[in-house]
């Protein structure tokens, strides 16, 4: 069974570092990744898909990787802002099945 | 947004009452989701569609069960509501008719069984 690990469950950093955000996941027999962004009391907002056989997706200040052999995944925040304190979750679509599996998330707080 | 509107956006019902949950879309993709948050738990698939009347159980499918008779709606009836029905129902679709397509989701359903 494909299980997904978000570590850590919250994370605060101030204003204008640089972080990094981790999800692992148990079978490596996945079809792509995807990366989201969810508000307090909203929906989930599609941040990046990469599929299995690329190794990273970028889109602005924001950099997902792949790496399927070791079943890791990280986004990497450049230069983060009050505005990106949300909670990031992971989610994988497993091979020959019509799902996402997904992590229970990281709480991010950026502090100005 | 791909379009998706889900009614009602907020629910508050009596045990034992019938619940009908709708996720409407513009865009006329093939696959559709019903998906709920609960906290501990994360976010657990509860029925998909692959097109019209084509729908498949998920991990979560006790006490629920789907309808779909045209492209852009997808229904989630709960036959029977009980408190462990409480949540936050979301509506996804897959982009590019694909099953392992980009993912995006609706603005949710927020429901209370008392």
């Amino acid at each position: 069974k494909q299980e997904v690990t978000q570590i850590p469950a919250a994370l605060s950093v101030p204003e204008g570092e640089n972080l990094v955000l981790n999800c692992s996941f148990t079978d490596s027999a996945i079809y792509n990744l995807q990366w989201f962004r969810q508000d307090p009391g909203k929906g989930l907002t599609s941040l990046l898909l990469i599929q299995s056989s690329q190794r990273e997706q970028t889109s602005g200040r924001l950099n997902a990787s792949l790496d399927k052999s070791s079943g890791r995944s990280t986004l990497y925040i450049a230069a983060s802002q009050p505005g990106d304190s949300a909670t990031y979750l992971c989610a994988v679509t497993i091979q020959g099945a019509q799902k996402l599996v997904f992590g229970q998330g990281t709480r991010l707080t950026i502090n100005p | 947004d791909a379009g998706i509107t889900q009614s009602p956006r907020h629910k508050v019902t009596e045990t034992g009452t019938p619940v009908t949950l709708r996720c409407h879309q513009t865009e006329n993709h093939r696959y559709m989701y019903w998906y709920r948050q609960d906290p501990g738990h994360g976010l657990r698939l509860i029925h998909y569609s692959y097109g019209v009347k084509d729908t498949d159980k998920g991990e979560v499918s006790d006490g629920y069960s789907v309808s779909r008779s045209k492209t852009e709606d997808f229904l989630l009836t709960l036959e029977s509501a009980t408190s462990s029905q409480t949540s936050v129902y979301f509506c996804a679709i897959s982009v590019g008719n694909l099953a392992n397509g980009e993912q995006f989701f609706g603005p949710g359903t927020r429901l209370t069984v008392l």
